[in-house]
């Protein structure tokens, strides 16, 4: 079975520009999380699909979005992006029923100059 | 405030000896807790998970412990092997909040030859 996919694996942009990540989960999952990764902060979570619907949120303002489409693929959209953005973005699928393992991808890295 | 802390930044073992990893959380509605063992700028890998109803799980050389009454788990890696120097990561989730893992902020584990 494949695993996660992300594309693209990397990209720059500039302060004041807006991205879209792209998720494909594994072939079944119907759950996608992101989750950012920072050396200050760690992983934190971003928010998370479960069918088309945003089922949990982080503390992360309105400049970051997702959706999810009838296929469970995911897209995470971070708009007026700032320096503080430069981050490896993580999605993780799962089920989501019950306590159930999230698979990651291997991640977008973003550099915002 | 940390709900989920991994106190030691670095650990470094001996080829063939055991590796101990702690984590330690504050949250008691966590019932699912999981390791992913991480490299550079790739994706957290799954190693092992444990169900807070339960205080042990093995998966080969890997075993989780639980320890519900100090809110402790640990991941002992017996025989420790250099294919296993990576960033382990613990990570916790709620019932409800499933799509929502908590990590801690990471263990670099070296183990040399």
């Amino acid at each position: 079975k494949a695993g996660v996919t992300q594309t693209p694996r990397y990209l720059i942009k500039t302060r004041g520009q807006q991205v879209t990540l792209s998720c494909s989960p594994i072939s079944g999952h119907r759950s996608v999380s992101w989750y950012q990764q920072t050396p200050g902060q760690g992983l934190q979570f971003l928010f998370e699909y479960f069918s088309e619907t945003q089922r949990n949120k982080g503390n992360f303002p309105g400049r970051f979005s997702g959706r999810q489409f009838s296929n469970s693929r995911s897209e995470m959209n971070v708009s007026t992006l700032e320096l503080g953005d430069s981050a490896l973005y993580l999605c993780a699928s799962s089920t989501g029923q019950g306590t159930d393992t999230q698979y990651f991808g291997p991640g977008t890295r973003l550099t915002v100059l | 405030d940390q709900q989920v802390k991994q106190n030691s930044p670095s650990l470094s073992v001996q080829e063939g000896r055991i590796s101990i990893l702690n984590c330690d959380y504050t949250n008691s509605m966590f019932d699912y807790f999981l390791w992913y063992k991480k490299y550079p700028a790739e994706g957290p890998t799954f190693l092992i998970s444990i169900s807070s109803i339960k205080d042990k799980n093995e998966d080969g050389r890997f075993t989780v412990f639980l320890n519900k009454s100090a809110k402790h788990l640990s991941l002992h890696i017996v025989p420790s092997q250099p294919g296993d120097s990576a960033v382990y990561f613990c990570a916790a989730s709620a019932e409800g909040s499933q799509g929502n893992l908590i990590f801690g902020k990471g263990t670099k584990l070296s183990v040399k030859p």
